[in-house]
């Protein structure tokens, strides 16, 4: 089945560091998705991406779509303690109603 | 108003019980979805609904069934459930169709624990 390689599992900064994680696939994505998931809450929407080659910002965040559809990444700009968390990346290729295959997440801790 | 909504946010069961999860988006949305969130393991589709149709169940245990009275309600009821069965439930929507891609929001989630 479609499955998603997101690294790096887990990350340990300092606060003001840049972050940087991605995902790779063997497969196709016609879009890709950034979500951030808080403890107990459920996953909220970063950034989405719809073209390959795509490069989208929202606040300190940024976000690109591959150009082989196969990868995305996520980039954190001069990192603050609320952006503490667990990070998943999602690519999806049906439309419609519509699948998302899920990376493994990644779990970001910031030191003050 | 919150987009997507979910009740109970925290669920105990024994094996024996029946219970019932109940998800409602606000967004004007299409499409709805049940997700399963295990400890170190990606999320997992359950099911998705298209219209009040079920267009996808992904393999799941016959101890959860869905049901999907109006675009606006998405139930999972539960019966016999197994400790293994314990996790994060989420519930997500979306607009259903759109070719350029197709958003899917969150609710909270559900969090079961099966004794």
């Amino acid at each position: 089945g479609q499955q998603l390689n997101q690294s790096p599992q887990s990350m340990f900064i300092q606060e003001g560091e840049d972050v940087s994680m991605n995902c790779t696939s063997s497969s196709i994505f016609n879009t890709w998705l950034w979500y951030k998931q808080d403890p107990g809450e459920g996953p909220v929407l970063l950034i989405a991406l719809y073209k390959a080659g795509e490069l989208t910002s929202n606040g300190r965040l940024t976000a690109q779509f591959g150009i082989t559809r196969k990868d995305s990444f996520l980039n954190i700009s001069a990192s603050i303690p609320s952006d503490v968390g667990i990070y998943f990346c999602a690519g999806q290729r049906i439309q419609g109603a519509q699948k998302l295959v899920f990376g493994q997440g990644t779990r970001l801790t910031i030191n003050p | 108003e919150t987009g997507v909504t979910q009740t109970p946010r925290h669920l105990v069961m024994g094996m024996t019980n029946k219970k019932s999860l109940k998800c409602e988006q606000h967004l004007g949305h299409n499409a709805m979805y049940w997700y399963k969130q295990s400890a170190k393991k990606p999320l997992e589709l359950m099911f998705v609904y298209s219209l009040e149709e079920r267009v996808e169940n992904n393999s799941v245990p016959s101890r959860f069934s869905p049901e999907c009275p109006n675009s606006s309600h998405l139930f999972l009821h539960l019966h016999t459930l197994q400790p293994e069965d314990s996790a994060l439930y989420l519930c997500a929507s979306s607009i259903g169709e759109r070719p350029a891609g197709d958003t899917q929001y969150f609710g909270p989630g559900t969090r079961l624990t099966v004794l």
